[in-house]
């Protein structure tokens, strides 16, 4: 079974400033996805990012980018230019892509608090 | 294109009562998936529906839950005699008929379950 690990239960940053967020990850499989999630207080899940395991290049959404190591099954997300709308849980989540599934296996998220 | 529905909102039970949770789709999605989120904790995975097909229900308690998705309407997680640890909110997630495209799950704003 696939553990995903947010070792950052809250982490705050300084609105302007870049925060980086921590999720290692352990599974047996080669080809899977990895997304993160924000979560505001509206408790909607939003997408904030997705990359492939057969994607070398790190995939990027505007302000959003993230630092995937698939050797060291690690998988963090930057912030930059940090806005208060930032402030939300953060979940990383895995999808084991070869398994006809489809199910996503959540960390158990970090809570980020934009200080204006 | 309305977003993925879920009603009620917040569902207010007593021990031993049902609920329904029900579960509208995005347009042209044809997979549903069950997720359930206690507090402080991430989401988990609890079924994966087709129309008219349980695909992996492997997240389900054994007793008291069943999923379904009809070929007409929402898809229906209900919950019999309800406990207090059942209290949870529970979101449900959508994806296209062939969801190998980009493998995203888009979520609904979810139902909070109270029981007392």
């Amino acid at each position: 079974a696939q553990t995903v690990t947010q070792s950052q239960p809250e982490m705050s940053v300084q609105e302007a400033e870049t925060v980086t967020l921590s999720c290692t990850y352990d599974t047996s499989e080669s080809n899977y996805y990895l997304f993160w999630y924000k979560q505001p207080p509206s408790r909607q899940m939003i997408l904030v990012i997705r990359q492939e395991a057969y994607k070398q290049q790190n995939a990027t959404e505007n302000r959003f980018s993230v630092n995937f190591q698939k050797a060291a099954k690690s998988f963090s997300l930057k912030i930059s230019d940090s806005q208060l709308g930032d402030t939300a849980m953060y979940f990383c989540a895995f999808l084991d892509s070869g398994a006809g599934s489809y199910q996503l296996t959540f960390g158990k998220g970090t809570k980020l608090s934009v200080i204006p | 294109n309305a977003g993925v529905m879920q009603n009620p909102r917040h569902l207010v039970r007593r021990r031993g009562q049902e609920a329904r949770l029900r579960c509208s789709p995005m347009k042209g999605h044809s997979h549903v998936y069950w997720y359930r989120q206690l507090p402080e904790e991430g989401l988990k995975f609890m079924v994966y529906l087709q129309k008219e097909n349980i695909i992996d229900e492997s997240g389900m308690p054994k007793e008291r839950f069943s999923a379904e998705f009809p070929k007409e309407g929402p898809s229906i997680l209900r919950i019999q005699q309800v406990v207090r640890g059942d209290s949870a909110a529970y979101f449900c997630a959508s994806s296209p008929r062939l969801p190998q495209s980009s493998y995203e799950q888009y979520f609904g704003p979810g139902t909070r379950l109270t029981v007392t």
